[in-house]
């Protein structure tokens, strides 16, 4: 079945980028998404990228998509102590018909060391 | 602003009781989802529901059920509670079309004793 596969924990200084990977199997992901959570609080969408791009940028982001090894990964420039959270990668595991159903994977823990 | 409140953020229950928790949407989305998080396992998904009436299962939906009486309003039961069911519960919803962005609960912390 569908899966999607993080490391759980990742711990940089303050300035430095971050990289967060993700792996996933299922090859007819229409789209692919970085939730962020917060101590707390629910989940948050950073940021997409359709199946069809190789890279999308949003201002202190980068979203690097690697099709034929079905590898994501966000990339923080910058990081700051206010980036420290759990992130998520999921893919759109459509199934039979558009659910729009979600698979997760199991969340990296970010900690920003001042 | 998009809305998806959960009735409760934090439950105590006791084991065997029949648990409600409530989920509602200001966003008139067809999807709504029922998560279950759980430290190392990331959200894994229990029920979810494309329309009214609607149900289908996730992975993981043993000793749930689900209601969606109304297109707003989707409810998680648990039948008779049991210690292994003490986790985090996330509602989501998203629009039936398009990118799929799902909008997130605060959540509800469960603990069954």
């Amino acid at each position: 079945g569908e899966d999607v596969e993080q490391s759980l924990f990742l711990s940089v200084r303050e300035g430095d980028s971050s990289v967060i990977n993700c792996t996933y199997t299922d090859s007819s992901s229409t789209y692919l998404y970085w939730y962020k959570q917060e101590p707390g609080a629910g989940l948050q969408l950073l940021t997409y990228i359709f199946s069809n791009m190789d890279m999308k940028q949003d201002q202190r982001l980068t979203v690097l998509l690697n099709k034929k090894d079905k590898h994501l990964s966000l990339r923080i420039a910058d990081t700051q102590t206010g980036d420290s959270a759990i992130y998520f990668c999921a893919e759109s595991g459509f199934g039979s018909g558009n659910t729009g159903k979600l698979i997760f994977g199991q969340g990296t823990t970010l900690q920003v060391k001042p | 602003d998009v809305k998806v409140t959960q009735s409760s953020r934090y439950l105590v229950k006791r084991t065997g009781e029949k648990v409600f928790l409530e989920c509602v949407q200001d966003m008139d989305h067809e999807n709504m989802f029922w998560y279950r998080q759980d430290p190392g396992l990331g959200l894994r998904l229990i029920y979810f529901s494309y329309d009214v009436k609607m149900k289908e299962k996730g992975d993981i939906p043993e000793g749930y059920s689900v209601s969606r009486e109304k297109k707003e309003r989707f409810s998680l039961i648990l039948e008779s509670a049991s210690t292994n069911q003490t986790s985090m519960y996330l509602c989501a919803s998203s629009l039936g079309t398009g990118t799929t962005e799902a909008f997130f609960g605060q959540g509800t912390r469960l603990t069954v004793v």
